[in-house]
């Protein structure tokens, strides 16, 4: 089977940083996305992960080991407007869909 | 460079009636996904196509849903006799089907009441 875990909330000041978690269970994996979704809006794309290693852009990081089927998501310098839902999403190779876990709600305080 | 286009953005329907929501892929892309968000829940695939293919539907329920992406014109999601369980927003996202990261990339959603 396939399963995704990320915790429900998370909340951080503004200026810091925030790791917000992400465990897969998939059977043949074959990349790991995280997306932000604004209450009652689309996701928007983040980034991309296939191999084990850290991917940086910008602000934002994301990390993959694959033989613990663990993801994080790094996010430096926290702004208000990063109030949002974290959703983390992985590919099996059996196909294009994305299985999503629940979403990370995040928010940031002055 | 438009973006996924979703229509209705919003759509109220009356128990025992039809609706159609449509989605038009980014510009270059050939893959189209519908994806599903109940209240308070994470997004639950439900239909991978291509042009006038049906890739993956494993996600859709077995009866009253269907899924189109005909040669021309956009994909249709169409779900016959909607019940109140079916208020949802409606995600479709399209991807160049390209190897490699082959991103998709979400419409703004159709958010499905019904009454």
């Amino acid at each position: 089977g396939q399963n995704i875990d990320q915790p429900t909330e998370m909340t951080a000041t503004e200026g810091a940083i925030v790791q917000i978690n992400c465990t897969y269970q998939t059977s043949g994996f074959n990349g790991l996305f995280w997306y932000q979704q604004h209450a009652g809006e689309a996701p928007t794309f983040l980034s991309y992960n296939v191999l084990d290693g850290l991917e940086e852009k910008g602000r934002f990081s994301s990390f993959l080991s694959r033989s613990k089927g663990y993801s994080y998501l790094l996010l430096k310098e926290l702004q208000m407007k990063d109030s949002a839902s974290y959703l983390c999403a992985v590919r099996n190779n059996q196909g294009g869909k994305l299985i999503f876990g629940q979403g990370t709600e995040l928010s940031v305080k002055p | 460079n438009a973006g996924v286009m979703q229509n209705p953005r919003h759509l109220v329907r009356r128990r025992g009636q039809e609706a159609r929501l449509r989605c038009s892929p980014m510009k270059g892309h050939s893959h189209v996904y519908w994806y599903r968000q109940l209240p308070e829940e994470g997004l639950k695939f439900m239909v991978y196509l291509q042009k006038e293919n049906i890739i993956d539907e494993s996600g859709m329920p077995k009866e009253r849903f269907s899924a189109e992406f005909p040669k021309e014109g956009p994909s249709i999601l169409r779900i016959q006799q909607v019940v109140r369980g079916d208020s949802a927003a409606y995600f479709c996202a399209s991807s160049p089907g390209m190897l490699g990261p082959d991103t998709q990339y979400f419409g703004p959603g159709t958010r499905l009441t019904v009454l």
